[in-house]
């Protein structure tokens, strides 16, 4: 069962374009993390956020934190054909042993 | 550093046949998980390791399934008799200090059809 619902389940773009995927849930997060998984790989690990409207960039990479903590959003700017993949975002249960995956969305940058 | 290795990386089984993975987590990570992950869908967990012992098996189909880490370090999973729905990716994953900044390191998976 998939507790965290990603959209759009997919999106196939031209390179140079931004996009955003979107990670929502009815609970709130103690933490979300956004993976990213490229074709035959496993998946790895992008960024933690684990502060309501918390704002992290990496590159041409932005994550946002929902202010309630329970979405969250990955923006990526002027995309390249090597951000090609499966974006997962992911939270960890209460313990923080557990974690739990969204089902992705899958991008593709066409050059 | 060597990173989280897993074989073999594709197999191919008639259904009802056995089929065992194996993994070796990156040195000195304690902590092991095996995940599946189907055709457009997230990893799912099967099960997690602490050492040696599996602290959290309950996503395990124990009827065919079945783990095990000796000496907590690698771990084969098994799968016995196999099913077309086991189709799948079966990540193995390791990670070393203690949640909740621990980060997981996955492997690139063996990917497994049941014909």
């Amino acid at each position: 069962t998939q507790l965290l619902e990603q959209s759009p389940q997919f999106l196939s773009i031209q390179e140079g374009e931004n996009l955003t995927v979107y990670c929502n849930s009815s609970s709130v997060f103690s933490s979300l993390q956004w993976y990213r998984q490229e074709p035959g790989e496993g998946p790895v690990l992008l960024v933690t956020v684990v502060t309501g409207g918390e704002v992290k960039k990496l590159k041409r990479l932005t994550f946002q934190f929902g202010d309630a903590r329970k979405d969250s959003s990955l923006h990526i700017t002027a995309a390249q054909t090597g951000d090609t993949g499966l974006y997962l975002c992911a939270r960890r249960d209460t313990g923080g042993f557990k974690t739990i995956f969204g089902a992705g969305t899958r991008l593709f940058v066409k050059a | 550093e060597a990173g989280v290795v897993q074989s073999p990386r594709y197999k191919i089984i008639e259904k009802k046949q056995p089929v065992a993975f194996w993994c070796n987590p990156i040195s000195g990570h304690n902590t092991l998980y095996w995940y599946r992950q189907n055709l457009g869908q997230g990893p799912e967990l099967l099960i997690r390791y602490e050492n040696e012992e599996a602290v959290d098996d309950s996503q395990l189909p124990k009827d065919r399934f079945s783990a095990e880490r000796l000496k907590g370090v690698d771990s084969t999973l098994k799968i016995q008799p196999a099913e077309l729905g086991d189709s799948a990716v079966y990540l193995c994953a390791s990670s070393d200090t203690a949640p909740p900044r621990n980060t997981i390191y996955f492997g690139e998976g063996s990917w497994l059809t049941v014909v």
